[in-house]
């Protein structure tokens, strides 16, 4: 089984700056993937990126790069060039095995005009 | 390509009352899940479904049962509703195995128990 724990309930960014949003986790899986996932104000889940824990280059997806620390359970989304429509809340999701997805607590970002 | 596609999209009912909401998925997907998010608590999983024919327990199953209908329609029930019920509640479906994958949601049911 997965935990996931994401330490800031509440995180803001002034416009075009960078932003890191933490999370670690635990698992027993010794192969397992990670996710990022964004819900805005629509309430629609998006995903932002994703990272295979045997891959020790960490992913990136335009403004969105992850900080992937296997050894320490680390999986810190970074983002930079925030814009407006960044603002939501964000997901940290490990998963493996054969049990389904568990979600940490989140992470509401604000950005700042 | 409709995706997951979640009924109704809001609903209230009075306490005690009955309800099902109903997911499909036409993506082919093996398995199906059922969340519910409340504020602060992040997305819980209340039921799965690994394959047509198998349901399994999430986190937070008390109050509710599922049917898995067939591989498309994954359906949640509520039997005797309860404030303690009041959430969002999203359908997701995956396809487990493939290299990139990931969770397809549907678009959520906000539901209030009165």
């Amino acid at each position: 089984a997965q935990t996931v724990t994401q330490s800031q309930p509440e995180m803001s960014v002034q416009e075009a700056e960078t932003v890191t949003l933490s999370c670690t986790y635990d698992t027993s899986e010794s192969d397992y993937y990670l996710f990022w996932y964004k819900q805005p104000p629509s309430r629609q889940m998006i995903l932002v990126i994703r990272q295979e824990a045997y891959k020790q280059q960490n992913a990136t997806e335009n403004r969105f790069s992850v900080n992937f620390q296997k050894a320490a359970k680390s999986f810190s989304l970074k983002i930079s060039d925030s814009q407006l429509g960044d603002a939501a809340m964000y997901f940290c999701a490990p998963l493996g095995g054969n049990t389904p997805l568990v979600f940490g607590k989140g992470t509401r970002l604000s950005v700042i005009a | 390509n409709a995706g997951v596609t979640q009924t109704p999209k809001f609903q209230v009912l009075k306490t005690g009352q009955s309800m099902t909401l109903q997911c499909a998925q036409d993506m082919n997907h093996n398995s199906m899940y059922w969340y519910r998010q409340d504020p602060g608590m992040g997305l819980r999983l209340i039921y799965y479904s690994a394959s047509e024919g198998t349901t399994d327990k999430g986190e937070v199953p008390n109050g509710y049962n599922v049917s898995r209908l067939n591989k498309r329609e994954f359906s949640l029930r509520l039997e005797s509703a309860a404030p303690s019920q009041t959430s969002v509640y999203f359908c997701a479906s995956s396809r487990p195995g493939v290299a990139n994958e990931k969770l397809f949601f549907g678009s959520g049911t906000q539901l209030s128990v009165l």
